[in-house]
């Protein structure tokens, strides 16, 4: 069975601080896929990051960074210097790759609220 | 801008009263996802499709809720009765599954209020 645990349920953080979202993962699966995903007061999710389960290389996207550690079924996420804008609710995700399968298991949400 | 397009967006509705959802997935994408977001459970997976055919709807509680695609352009969630703990919103999203799983468009939501 697939989880995902995203242990820290609210964050507050001042304009221009770094914050790490934290992801914890658990899969019998061997090769499975990572997602990030931002939702703003609007409500809609919006895609951020996919990674499968063989490409641990760390990314970065502008101010957001993403650092993917098998070892320790992790996939954490860094907004560095954040803005109000960055305020959302964040989910990280997993899917089988089983093709029979494919749905996507979602953490509970971190929601980060960022102040001026 | 290619959209999941899902209606209504808010509805508020009296226990007993049938209610139905509806998703315009996005053209080409082949699974469509239903997913319920209410603070306690967070986001749960209820029903998902792929190629119209269902795959799985074992999060969705089988007496009172429905889900179907009568094509390839309609979704459907439908929940009859209704009860006040259905209250939440509900995301349709589609993807396109090509071998891999990809990233999934979700719909604004359709919040729902039963009374």
């Amino acid at each position: 069975a697939q989880k995902v645990t995203q242990a820290q349920t609210e964050i507050s953080v001042v304009e221009k601080e770094d914050v790490t979202l934290d992801c914890v993962y658990e899969t019998r699966d061997t090769t499975y896929y990572l997602f990030w995903y931002k939702q703003p007061p609007s409500g809609e999710l919006v895609f951020l990051i996919r990674r499968n389960s063989f490409d641990e290389q760390n990314e970065i996207s502008g101010r957001y960074s993403w650092n993917f550690q098998k070892s320790t079924s992790s996939f954490n996420f860094t907004i560095t210097a954040s803005q109000v804008v960055d305020s959302a609710v964040y989910f990280c995700a997993l899917s089988e790759a089983d093709t029979n399968a494919g749905k996507s298991t979602f953490g509970d949400g971190t929601t980060l609220t960022v102040k001026p | 801008d290619a959209r999941v397009t899902q209606t209504p967006r808010h509805k508020v509705t009296e226990m007993g009263q049938e209610v139905t959802m509806r998703c315009q997935p996005i053209l080409g994408h082949n699974t469509v996802f239903w997913y319920r977001q209410t603070m306690m459970q967070g986001l749960e997976l209820l029903a998902y499709f792929r190629n119209r055919a269902p795959l799985d709807d074992s999060g969705m509680p089988k007496d009172r809720f429905s889900a179907e695609m009568p094509d390839a352009t309609l979704a459907t969630l439908k929940i009859q009765p209704s009860e006040p703990r259905d209250s939440a919103v509900y995301f349709c999203a589609s993807g396109l599954r090509a071998g891999v799983p990809g990233e999934l468009f979700f719909g604004e939501g359709s919040r729902l209020t039963v009374l």
